[in-house]
């Protein structure tokens, strides 16, 4: 099925660790962004990209570290893992008239120790 | 910056019946869409229904509608006939056309009572 495929599903780091969260999409979708989830803040941008070799920094960038190659594929990494990290990750991309909104990865459920 | 914002965190409806989850939005841009998703346990994000703000109608999916006020800057969900299935999270989304930053309101938690 047509969508955007998050990996991985669950994840526990040691502090310190780095780490790659993989996105990818097959709808050639310009738009791709990573946000975090975290409990009574919704949704905060981290990082996005309007297209392949284009990427800039949202509301919560520090620690993270983004690239986009290609058109399907937006990888979310985290430089060297902290307990603050701890949260809840989506991926998300959308057309760039953006009319129906994002499609949203499963999310990857990060815990720090 | 553009913020939004849900000022009920919880919520809660009786089976059957209507409720109105509330949102607020501030930004000085003319041209924007605005989005009510829905994350049940499955942590699933779904889009639930999108309103674009040129437009002055309403939107409507099924049991779910919008009253969207453009100068209030306001954007509520109404859910008829409530069902157990809507019991989930629900953010309220803002979207400037063409700019790859859709902002996140804190969420409301519907609770369906049987």
């Amino acid at each position: 099925n047509a969508g955007v495929t998050q990996t991985p599903k669950f994840q526990v780091l040691k502090t310190g660790q780095s780490m790659t969260l993989q996105c990818a999409q097959d709808m050639n979708h310009e738009y791709m962004s990573w946000y975090r989830q975290d409990p009574g803040m919704g949704l905060r941008l981290i990082h996005y990209s309007v297209g392949a070799g284009i990427t800039d920094q949202g509301e919560v960038p520090n620690g993270y570290n983004v690239s986009r190659s290609t058109t399907e594929d937006f990888p979310l990494r985290l430089l060297s893992a902290a307990p603050s990290q701890t949260s809840v990750y989506f991926c998300a991309s959308t057309n760039r008239e953006g009319l129906y909104g994002y499609t949203f990865g499963s999310g990857t459920r990060l815990t720090v120790v | 910056a553009q913020t939004v914002t849900q000022s009920q965190p919880e919520m809660s409806v009786q089976e059957a019946e209507t409720v109105t989850l509330s949102c607020t939005y501030d930004t000085s841009e003319s041209d924007y869409y605005l989005f009510w998703y829905k994350q049940p346990p499955s942590r699933q994000m779904i889009l639930v229904i999108r309103q674009e703000a040129y437009k002055q109608q309403n939107a409507t999916e099924n049991r779910f509608s919008v009253n969207f006020q453009k100068a209030a800057k306001s954007f509520s969900l109404k859910i008829s006939d409530s069902q157990l299935g809507d019991a989930a999270m629900y953010f309220c989304a803002y979207w400037v056309y063409n700019n790859n930053d859709m902002r996140f309101g804190a969420g409301t938690r519907l609770t369906v009572k049987p």
